[in-house]
């Protein structure tokens, strides 16, 4: 069983558009996170969410909107999307209060195209 | 968070030990050092962490100076499948709970 997963793992779309990605984590964990690495293999962090609690807000435009219906889920929404949003969109957990543990598990990726 | 210098690409024949060396001058009393690695078109995984000893676990052992100031991540037996970009952080523990992944190195294991 995957332990983080996301979908889709490929997402293809024009300018403008408006997108979401879903992740799930069946390991039990408190804290999720979404990461974005951009073309040159950049790793950022974009948000954090501790049981459903949003800790972590990396002055990401607020085009993107996080959304934790549970601590199993963190979903990312993206409105009126852009040329520069085309990146691969990590989703990972970790499994100790307000993401102090050292071990993030992560999703394979979502690699968004924008034309 | 202290800033981490890593070669940009090291090279490694299959069945040898891979020994991959950070550099963390900057590195204050409670930043722990984190290793992860991303092999190709996957997510980042966690190998490794420690404060000042010495640690070992089934996948690596990574080795810090005394004065902490750098470190080195050692794969006893390299495999081909551990061919991947490893990233050497440091961070503190219980701070603002994210991790900032740097350029990382880029290991190639050859058969």
């Amino acid at each position: 069983d995957t332990a983080v997963s996301q979908t889709p793992k490929y997402l293809v779309t024009q300018m403008g558009n408006d997108k979401s990605i879903k992740c799930e984590q069946n390991l039990g964990h408190d804290t999720m996170y979404w990461y974005k690495q951009d073309s040159k293999k950049f790793l950022k962090i974009m948000f954090s969410y501790n049981n459903k609690e949003l800790i972590i807000n990396e002055t990401v435009p607020n085009r993107f909107s996080p959304k934790s219906p549970d601590k199993a889920h963190l979903n990312l929404h993206i409105n009126s999307l852009e040329l520069g949003d085309s990146a691969v969109y990590f989703c990972a957990s970790s499994p100790s209060d307000r993401g102090r543990s050292e071990k993030l598990f992560f999703g394979s990726g979502t690699q968004l195209s924008v034309l | 968070d202290a800033k981490t210098t890593q070669p940009t690409s090291m090279d490694c024949a299959e069945g040898r030990a891979a020994n991959l060396p950070c550099n963390h001058s900057t590195i204050s009393g409670n930043e722990y050092v984190y290793w992860y690695r991303q092999i190709h078109s996957q997510g980042p995984q966690y190998i490794i962490h420690g404060l000042k000893n010495n640690e070992t676990n089934e996948m690596a052992s990574l080795i810090i100076t005394e004065d902490r100031k750098s470190s080195t991540l050692i794969l006893p037996h390299a495999t081909l499948r551990d061919t991947a970009v490893y990233y050497c952080i440091v961070r503190a523990r219980g701070s603002n709970y994210k991790l900032t992944f740097g350029k990382g190195t880029l290991l190639t294991v050859n058969p």
